[in-house]
């Protein structure tokens, strides 16, 4: 079975604290992405990696970065993060294009 | 730069009703088209995808797409849904860079 991990369910952090969000795959996928959904937006792509070190902006990636040193884990970091970025962040992983997208089961981020 | 559109952002139907839910994308080159489900405080799932071949894919839950080139349209249909089948449907469309972009999502309610 597929498996998409994502280290913290539910986090709180302060204005202008510094959020990492770490997700790992099993699946030995070359594609990862992170996206963030919110009531109304849907699903709206931050970033994504198609290989190690490997990089695209999504569509809104203005407030955050990403890090892929190894093929199984990508993380989402929030450099400093503000209450707009309160959302539930997915991370999800595919083979290639057109390949199924495996989703895990989200990170709840508060902003407070 | 791909885009989605899902036209309806809620669509109520009586149960064993039949039922359209409606996605239009833009693309300048061929597509890979998804759509995914997410059932009430769960996480996403795919429902059925289209990648080439015939224009009518089937897909779980006695679900169906149909990939309209000349429409730029890939609508999901249901000849009689079910409560259980609640949720909100996302469409989601992929060039062969990798991008996976989502539509803002359809909620469907069910009606007794």
């Amino acid at each position: 079975d597929v498996k998409v991990t994502q280290s913290s369910r539910y986090l709180v952090k302060r204005t202008g604290e510094k959020v990492f969000l770490e997700c790992v795959q099993d699946m030995d996928h070359e594609n990862m992405f992170w996206y963030r959904q919110d009531p109304g937006l849907g699903l709206r792509l931050i970033y994504f990696s198609y290989d190690v070190k490997m990089k695209e902006k999504g569509d809104i990636p203005e407030g955050y970065s990403v890090s892929r040193e190894k093929k199984e884990r990508f993380s989402l970091i929030l450099e400093s993060a503000s209450t707009n970025q309160t959302s539930m962040y997915l991370c999800a992983t595919a083979q290639s294009s057109g390949n199924t997208i495996y989703f895990g089961e989200g990170s709840w981020l508060t902003v407070v | 730069a791909q885009s989605v559109t899902q036209l309806d952002s809620q669509v109520p139907v009586f149960e064993e009703a039949p039922v359209e839910l409606r996605c239009n994308y833009s693309s300048s080159v061929s597509v890979y088209l998804f759509w995914y489900v997410q059932y009430p405080n769960q996480g996403l799932q795919l429902l059925l995808k289209y990648l080439s071949g015939s224009t009518l894919v089937k897909g779980i839950n006695g679900f169906e797409a149909e990939f309209n080139k000349s429409q730029t349209s890939f609508h999901l249909r249901k000849p009689s849904v079910h409560i259980s089948d609640t949720a909100e449907y996302f469409c989601a469309v992929s060039e062969s860079d990798d991008k996976i972009i989502f539509g803002k999502g359809t909620r469907l309610h069910i009606l007794p």
